[in-house]
């Protein structure tokens, strides 16, 4: 039921696009995404629910394709800070089990 | 703004003993979550928590493992005889509800068995 990420890490430079993919075998009810930096919690990024739309803050965005159970995030433009390990989770129904997937990565040089 | 906290950021153990990891959730919240993650590893779902009982719980959550809200603000998990593979970092995690509810982490428990 762990959905699975790709790439498993990135390198990138200041300035440079990423995206990261979460896939699932289940049919889902949303999708979350995590950042985590080392040795601090998850940081809640953005929550897209089935119909697959498209969410987005500045240069992180997200989108939700409900029938391949796919979702991916985009980041644009990356900074220094996007540095860390990013994480989808899913969920098949509301409130109960919450799986992160496999996680991946990413280090932005200057 | 309100977080959620959780008690002691540290814990050492012996192996077979018993532990009781505390969080605080976020006052309006009802649905809560832990959630481990060993060094270097993923996060890993443990158990759901809403309405007093336990939602779901993963494989992981086996007899060694439960859960309260003993007081209605804390949120317990307990885990009975320690064993070396449940060193890790444990988070808590709460939610004012589960539709389209963001889960707010805390800090984490870092739990080393020795």
């Amino acid at each position: 039921q762990q959905p699975v990420q790709s790439p498993q890490a990135v390198i990138l430079r200041e300035g440079e696009d990423a995206v990261i993919n979460c896939s699932s075998s289940k049919a889902l009810y949303s999708v979350h995404w995590y950042r985590q930096k080392h040795g601090e919690a998850p940081v809640f990024l953005m929550i897209l629910l089935k119909g697959g739309e498209q969410k987005g803050h500045e240069k992180i965005s997200a989108s939700f394709n409900e029938k391949k159970q796919q979702s991916s995030l985009y980041l644009t433009a990356s900074q220094l800070s996007y540095s860390g390990t990013y994480f989808c989770g899913t969920e098949v129904n509301t409130g109960n089990q919450f799986y992160f997937g496999t996680g991946t990565s990413l280090t932005v040089i200057p | 703004e309100p977080e959620v906290t959780q008690t002691p950021s540290h814990q050492v153990t012996q192996m077979g003993q018993e532990v009781i990891l505390r969080c605080v959730p976020i006052s309006n919240h009802l649905y809560f979550y832990w959630y481990r993650q060993i060094l270097g590893q993923k996060v890993e779902f443990l158990v759901s928590f809403y309405n007093n009982e336990i939602s779901e719980k993963s494989e992981i959550f086996d007899d060694q493992f439960s859960v309260e809200r003993p007081d209605g603000s804390n949120f317990t998990l307990k885990i009975r005889s320690t064993k070396l593979e449940d060193s890790a970092m444990y988070f808590c995690a709460s939610r004012p509800t589960a539709l389209a509810g963001e889960q707010y982490f805390g800090p984490g428990t870092r739990l080393t068995v020795t």
